[in-house]
C-alpha cells in the first residue's frame, strides 16, 4: 500500500537556525513528490515537484532533495514567516489512481523571532 | 491568471441539513479534487473528478456527493449533515489526461461549520 509519513510532526527553531523535515515513503513507482506549505485555515500552497532520486531544487531558503525512500526540506536561516505546517505528498505509478496523490499529515513548524 | 476559487467561504447549517459547496478550477484544468481538513488533521480525500467523470472516491458515505459541469467547475454536496462533518473543505485543480506528473492548485477552501 502506497504511504507517506512525514516527521516530526512539530518542529520549533529560533530564528536562523537552520534544521531539515523529513517525508518518507513507500509506493508502487514514484512519479512524483511534492511540497507544499499550509497557513492556518488556507488552502496548501505549491513549493517543489521531484521527480527522481539525486534531484534538488530550491527557493529562497528552503531546499529540497529527492532520494529513492525520502525527501528532506532543509530551511536555512528560517524566519518567523516560514512558520507553517508543510505538506509532503506523493504521485504514484498505480495504474488506478495514478492521479491521486498519496498525503502526509505534514510538519508543523514554528520559528520565533 | 485566477486561481482556484471556492464559495462560500464559510458555511453554518444545522445538522441533518444540506450543504453545496462550489468550485472553479484555473483555466486549462480539467481534474477538480475534493479534500476535508478537520481541526487539526491531515488531508482526507473526498472524490475526484476529470472531464465531467467521477474517476475515484475516497473512504466517504454516500451522503458525500458531487458532481463537474462541462466548464469543469465542481461542487460538493453533503446531504444529511452531522457535526463530525465541520470542517474546512478544499477544492484542488491539476491539468487532465493519464499522463504527466501535475501538482495540484489548492483553493483557500470553505469552513463548514455544523451546529
Amino acid at each position: 500500500e502506497d504511504q507517506v509519513t512525514q516527521s516530526p510532526e512539530a518542529l520549533r527553531l529560533q530564528e536562523g537556525e537552520s534544521s531539515s523535515l523529513n517525508c518518507s515513503y513507500t509506493v508502487s513507482g514514484l512519479r512524483g513528490l511534492f511540497w507544499y506549505r499550509q497557513d492556518p485555515g488556507k488552502g496548501p500552497e505549491f513549493l517543489f515537484t521531484l521527480y527522481s532520486a539525486g534531484e534538488e531544487k530550491e527557493k529562497e531558503r528552503l531546499k529540497a532533495t529527492l532520494t529513492k525512500k525520502e525527501s528532506f526540506l532543509h530551511i536555512t536561516a528560517p524566519k518567523p514567516e516560514d512558520s507553517a505546517t508543510y505538506l509532503c505528498a506523493v504521485q504514484s505509478n498505480n495504474a488506478g489512481n495514478n492521479r491521486k496523490l498519496i498525503w502526509g499529515l505534514g510538519t508543523s513548524l514554528a520559528v520565533n523571532p | 491568471e485566477a486561481g482556484v476559487t471556492q464559495s462560500p467561504t464559510h458555511l453554518i447549517k444545522t445538522r441533518g441539513q444540506q450543504a453545496t459547496l462550489r468550485c472553479s478550477p484555473i483555466s486549462g484544468h480539467t481534474s477538480v479534487y475534493w479534500y476535508q481538513q478537520a481541526l487539526g488533521l491531515g488531508l482526507q480525500f473526498l472524490l475526484w473528478y476529470d472531464e465531467g467523470e467521477e474517476r475515484n472516491r475516497g473512504n466517504f458515505p454516500p451522503r458525500f456527493s458531487g458532481r463537474q459541469f462541462p466548464n469543469y467547475s465542481s461542487e460538493l454536496n453533503v446531504n444529511a449533515l452531522e457535526l463530525e462533518d465541520s470542517a474546512l473543505y478544499l477544492c484542488a485543480s491539476s491539468y487532465g489526461g493519464t499522463g504527466g506528473v501535475y501538482g495540484y492548485t489548492f483553493g483557500s477552501g470553505t469552513r463548514l461549520t455544523v451546529v
